[in-house]
């Protein structure tokens, strides 16, 4: 079976520009889960999204929003990028809501913006 | 407020050598607590977890880790490390309760391992 997926791979945007990272969940997962990690660091929690809904929000600005598709893939946004953006970002599905459920990671999205 | 406090950032190790990664956690209950290691330039896979019952977990490649309530540590060990190993290794706490930290991971800092030869 496939794992979780994200695109693209590689990113470099601009300070102010906005930029969609893309993830797809392993199949039959109904959650996804957002983490940004900055260099030297661990994950930090942005989103979780389950059955379509948001259902958790970690401590980001409202610059950073995400939804999620019928198909259960997701979508994660960022307007107004600053340079403090730079990370990477992971994507994280799991069969459900909460934290008994395993969330397997994907391989993340790399952004840079200068 | 969870969190997780891995005290070594760098550690170092022969091949053969054994491993104790320590891990602290603050959490109001028991919480749910993992280990994922992180190769470079890769995303992170799940070592091992523990939701309850026996406090000595196992997991893939030869890992465990012991749940000590009365420390809040969540250590993880190897009885002998292989080149293999050289990897980031993170401490994860998952919230038990409902609201918006429902499913939310908390994750250490790092621990960085690096396995001479």
């Amino acid at each position: 079976d496939a794992g979780v997926t994200q695109s693209p791979t590689h990113l470099i945007k601009t300070r102010g520009q906005h930029v969609t990272l893309r993830c797809s969940p392993i199949s039959g997962h109904k959650s996804v889960s957002w983490y940004q990690q900055v260099l030297g660091q661990g994950p930090q929690f942005i989103f979780q999204y389950y059955e379509k809904e948001e259902r958790g929000r970690g401590n980001f600005p409202d610059r950073f929003s995400a939804r999620q598709f019928p198909n259960y893939s997701s979508e994660l946004n960022v307007n107004a990028l600053l340079l403090g953006d730079s990370a990477l970002y992971l994507c994280a599905s799991s069969l459900g809501q909460g934290g008994f459920y395993e969330q397997y990671f994907g391989p993340g999205t790399r952004l840079t913006v200068t | 407020a969870q969190s997780v406090t891995q005290p070594d950032i760098h550690i170092t190790v022969s091949e053969g050598a054994s491993l104790e990664l320590r891990c602290n956690y603050s959490y109001g209950a028991t919480p749910y607590l993992f280990w994922y290691v992180q190769s470079p330039g890769q995303g992170l896979q799940l070592l091992l977890k523990y939701f309850s019952g026996d406090t000595l977990v196992q997991g893939i490649k030869g890992f465990e880790a012991e749940f000590k309530r009365s420390q809040s540590s969540f250590n993880l060990r190897k009885p002998s490390v292989h080149w293999s190993d050289a990897a980031e290794y993170f401490c994860a706490v998952g919230a038990r309760a409902g609201g918006t930290s429902y499913g939310k991971l908390t994750f250490g800092q790092g621990t960085i391992l690096t396995v001479h030869p």
